[in-house]
């Protein structure tokens, strides 16, 4: 079975922070894993990474995947409030081109003015 | 950025009634899901569609539950009996064709079975 680790579960920083979240994946024949954001309802779609060791970045995010180690990091820079949401980690197999998501539990990011 | 629409956004049914959710996807996308979140709980695969079959499901989508795309434009996910542990929100996703796409997610139909 797919396994999708995130840490922390939860984080409470203060506007202007930096933030790392981790996932960590078990995935047989891994394709992609991807990063989204869940503010009130939908997760909203943020990074997909298919290749290791190349940086993603849009604005004030960016991500990286390791696929020896089996892991990605998500970082926000200089954190605000509007960042505060669940960010949700998520992997994708090889393989046809069905593309069904295996999702970790979330990072709950609270951002403190 | 194209969207994908959910309807209802929030509906109360009572223990064994059937439920409808519809779902518009984004224009020419060509794969359909359907996943669920339990309150507090991981986002959870139910069913994937494409050209007009199921091409994989969950064990949670059992044969009290069932998809369409009647008209070639909504992608419904219907409930026949619904049961307590079934209140959850209900995301539809679609992808378009093509390695890169990835999967839009709507904003959810939450449902609460009483």
């Amino acid at each position: 079975e797919d396994k999708v680790v995130q840490s922390p579960l939860s984080l409470v920083v203060h506007e202007g922070d930096t933030v790392t979240l981790n996932c960590s994946y078990e995935v047989t024949n891994f394709r992609s894993l991807l990063w989204y954001k869940q503010e009130k309802k939908a997760p909203t779609f943020l990074f997909m990474l298919t290749s290791s060791g190349i940086e993603k970045k849009s604005g004030r995010l960016s991500s990286i995947l390791d696929k020896k180690e089996l892991f990605s990091i998500l970082n926000i820079t200089a954190t605000q409030t509007g960042d505060s949401a669940i960010y949700l980690c998520a992997v994708i197999r090889s393989g046809g081109s069905n593309y069904k998501l295996t999702f970790g539990k979330g990072t709950l990011l609270t951002v403190n003015p | 950025e194209p969207e994908v629409t959910q309807t209802p956004s929030h509906q109360v049914t009572q223990m064994g009634q059937e439920v409808i959710l519809r779902c518009v996807p984004i224009s020419n996308h060509l794969y359909f899901y359907w996943y669920r979140q339990i309150l507090g709980q991981k986002v959870e695969f139910l069913v994937s569609f494409y050209n007009n079959e199921i091409s994989e499901k969950s064990e949670i989508f059992d044969d009290q539950f069932s998809v369409e795309r009647p008209d070639g434009s909504n992608f419904t996910l219907k409930i026949r009996s619904t049961k307590l542990e079934d209140s959850a929100m209900y995301f539809c996703a679609t992808r378009g064709q093509g390695a890169g796409n990835t999967i839009y997610f709507g904003e959810g139909s939450w449902l609460t079975v009483v």
